[in-house]
């Protein structure tokens, strides 16, 4: 039973391009999510899908930020036009239902 | 108001002692999950173990007890028999029920150090 996989583990980029990071849920789940986690603070909810449907958006969710699950499957987050305050460990979690969350080991970005 | 307060930036222990990690919460839900989870310095979030609002009893998995006080809402961790693998910061969560806008996600707290020593 593989657990959640994240890709890349780490990027550094400019500030002002885009960045993906992937997400591949423990292939029962139907639900998937991402929270962003800064120095010292707990992770902060992104959004949430459940199989493809994305069902919640936080306010932290600017526009520059879209994810996708487009087969219910796998999960993409992309920040357009990064800015140095995006810098952050991305994280995505899947659960099944209402079950626990199960978290994968992050991405890492840090924008120069 | 913070939703979910946990007031220990650190905590030490002693290797074999037992130690508790405190978190309170705030909800007008009566629907609502509280969870515990270790972030060692590697970055992955572990789930460790959960309580549902409705659940008669303490919940416990291996070393670790939930101390759930409703009427306080308190959900203290309980690490008995503390390793030096132990040493990691702790997240309370907490998931609202149906009747918030919040059904999915987790809310975190600030996080608890603890630091094991042998």
């Amino acid at each position: 039973d593989t657990g959640v996989s994240q890709d890349p583990r780490h990027k550094i980029t400019k500030r002002g391009q885009n960045v993906t990071f992937r997400c591949d849920p423990i292939s029962e789940h139907n639900r998937l999510y991402w929270y962003r986690q800064t120095l010292g603070q707990g992770p902060e909810f992104l959004t949430y899908f459940q199989n493809e449907a994305q069902l919640e958006k936080s306010r932290l969710l600017s526009d520059r930020f879209s994810a996708e699950r487009p087969k219910g499957s796998f999960s993409t987050l992309e920040i357009q036009r990064t800015e140095q305050g995006d810098s952050a460990m991305y994280l995505c979690a899947s659960s099944l239902g209402r079950g626990a969350q199960y978290f994968g080991p992050g991405t890492r970005l840090l924008v120069l | 108001a913070q939703k979910i307060t946990q007031t220990q930036p650190g905590m030490f222990v002693q290797e074999k002692e037992a130690v508790t990690l405190d978190c309170t919460y705030d909800t007008s839900d009566p629907s609502y999950g509280l969870f515990w989870y270790k972030q060692p310095s590697s970055g992955e979030m572990i789930f460790l173990i959960y309580q549902g609002s409705y659940d008669q009893q303490n919940a416990t998995e291996g070393r670790y007890s939930l101390n759930f006080q409703k009427a306080r809402k308190s959900a203290n961790l309980v690490i008995s028999a503390s390793q030096l693998g132990d040493s990691a910061m702790y997240f309370c969560a907490m998931r609202e029920g149906k009747g918030g806008t919040s059904y999915g996600k987790l809310t975190f707290g600030q996080g608890t150090i603890l630091t094991v020593h042998p």
